[in-house]
């Protein structure tokens, strides 16, 4: 039963462009939403975070949407950059809890 | 700052074998959770420990154990390995419980069950 879903495993974006990484969700008890990066042979690193109460949040390049209705999110990333290619993945928590559910991740490539 | 080791790297075992991985978090952090990244897939939550206690148990079998020490570092043990056991194992520390966006993921640990 995958509570968060990535349905695009892939995407390729120009230099410059936007990046728009999409995920969706099953569980009506999360309440706090977030976004990885992970590059070979590392760890999965923080990248941004929503709390349910909030719709958007904003940190430099990278923009979280969430759409509580249609249980989903998004990723923007602009402009993209060739250092922003990785494998990108949406995780879920609920309340006072480590505990994160991942989606099964989207990988970006983005090209000169 | 050292970020959140684990050890070893990589390791080569046979179904049926026993093996711990071992995990330091930051210093200061006193929460560690661990999960399980199969090949393709997204990292599964494993368990997490804070203060030495268990706090949270993902769906996994009793095979899966762990335990936190003193200095906060953990062990994650597993018996009678399975092929299906084959995966990269993720520590991620965070200074308390319930800060999800606090957490500090280490490089993993590859074991491959032959």
């Amino acid at each position: 039963d995958q509570q968060v879903k990535q349905n695009s495993p892939s995407l390729s974006v120009q230099e410059g462009r936007i990046s728009i990484l999409n995920c969706d969700y099953t569980n009506s008890m999360f309440d706090y939403f977030l976004w990885y990066k992970k590059y070979p042979a590392e760890g999965p690193t923080f990248l941004i975070s929503i709390s349910s109460i909030k719709d958007k949040n904003e940190d430099g390049r990278f923009t979280v949407f969430l759409n509580k209705s249609a249980k989903h999110l998004s990723l923007h990333i602009v402009p993209s950059q060739p250092g922003d290619s990785a494998v990108y993945f949406c995780a879920a928590s609920v309340v006072d809890t480590d505990k994160l559910i991942f989606g099964t991740g989207t990988r970006l490539q983005v090209f000169p | 700052d050292a970020g959140v080791t684990q050890s070893p790297t990589h390791l080569i075992k046979t179904r049926g074998q026993h093996v711990t991985l071992r995990c330091s978090p930051i210093s200061g952090h006193k929460s560690v959770s661990w999960y399980q990244q199969v090949l393709g897939q997204g990292p599964q939550f494993i368990f997490q420990y804070y203060e030495k206690e268990e706090r949270g148990r993902g769906n996994f079998p009793d095979r899966f154990s762990a335990r936190q020490f003193p200095n906060y570092s953990s062990e994650l043990n597993v018996n009678a390995l399975l092929l299906g056991d084959s995966a990269l194992y993720l520590c991620a520390s965070s200074l308390a419980s319930g800060h999800p966006d606090t957490q500090y993921f280490g490089p993993g640990t590859r074991l491959t069950v032959l």
